[in-house]
């Protein structure tokens, strides 16, 4: 059983690209969360999804940040115009039904996004 | 506002010595208490805890849940240069969803 498998592992942009971070949850999972993670700082969370449905994207930003998770295919977090301060390690998590007793999310091993 | 608090933010410790790591939170509709271990690459899950007092043990980590007092503590024995790593404390709220906040992790080193 494969786990939360995220690509690309390293993601180098330069100023005003487009970012696309892939997020594969693990089988049987449909919840998937995506945090980001500044250098010496905890996970921040940004959204949460479940097929079709953003549930909770309280955490990212407005402007130039965008998630989804169609009903065939990854989760995509989708970042327009990068600039340098968006330089960070984004994960992402899954996690089977919430209303299961043991909802424990489980994390892919993250992309490191570096904005030129 | 919903906030976790760890501390302390960094120890250095040498091997064989014990640590405790502490984790308070203020979340309201709150769920379940986990632990994680991050080494450079994807957190690892270690325990979860949802009720007070009762002790979660692994090996030579162990963990309890005072949810009067909101708080968690980690405690690692033995400890090896491998416990290296970030320990984060997330805790799980219940709204009409789920939501994790984590804390910003007690980085810990392990030194021969």
């Amino acid at each position: 059983n494969a786990g939360v498998m995220q690509n690309p592992r390293h993601l180098v942009r330069r100023r005003g690209q487009e970012a696309r971070l892939r997020c594969s949850p693990m089988k049987g999972h449909s919840h998937v969360y995506w945090y980001r993670q500044l250098p010496e700082e905890g996970l921040k969370f940004m959204v949460y999804l479940q097929k079709e449905n953003i549930i909770d994207e309280s955490g990212m930003p407005k402007e130039r940040f965008s998630a989804e998770f169609p009903k065939e295919g990854p989760s995509i977090l989708r970042i327009q115009q990068v600039v340098r301060g968006d330089s960070a390690a984004y994960f992402c998590a899954s996690s089977p039904r919430a209303d299961v007793a043991k909802n424990i999310q489980y994390f892919g091993a993250g992309t490191r996004l570096s904005v030129l | 506002e919903d906030k976790v608090v760890q501390s302390p933010l960094s120890l250095v410790v040498h091997e064989g010595d014990t640590v405790t790591l502490n984790c308070s939170y203020e979340v309201t509709n709150f769920r379940s208490l986990l632990w994680y271990k991050q080494e450079k690459k994807a957190p690892t899950f270690l325990f979860m805890l949802t009720s007070s007092g009762i002790e979660k043990k692994s090996g030579r980590l162990s963990s309890i849940l005072d949810k009067k007092e909101l708080f968690s503590i980690l405690n690692i024995t033995a400890t090896q240069t491998g416990d290296s790593a970030v320990y984060l404390c997330a805790v799980e709220g219940l709204y009409n969803f789920n939501k994790f906040y984590f804390g910003s992790g007690t980085k810990l080193n392990v030194k021969p």
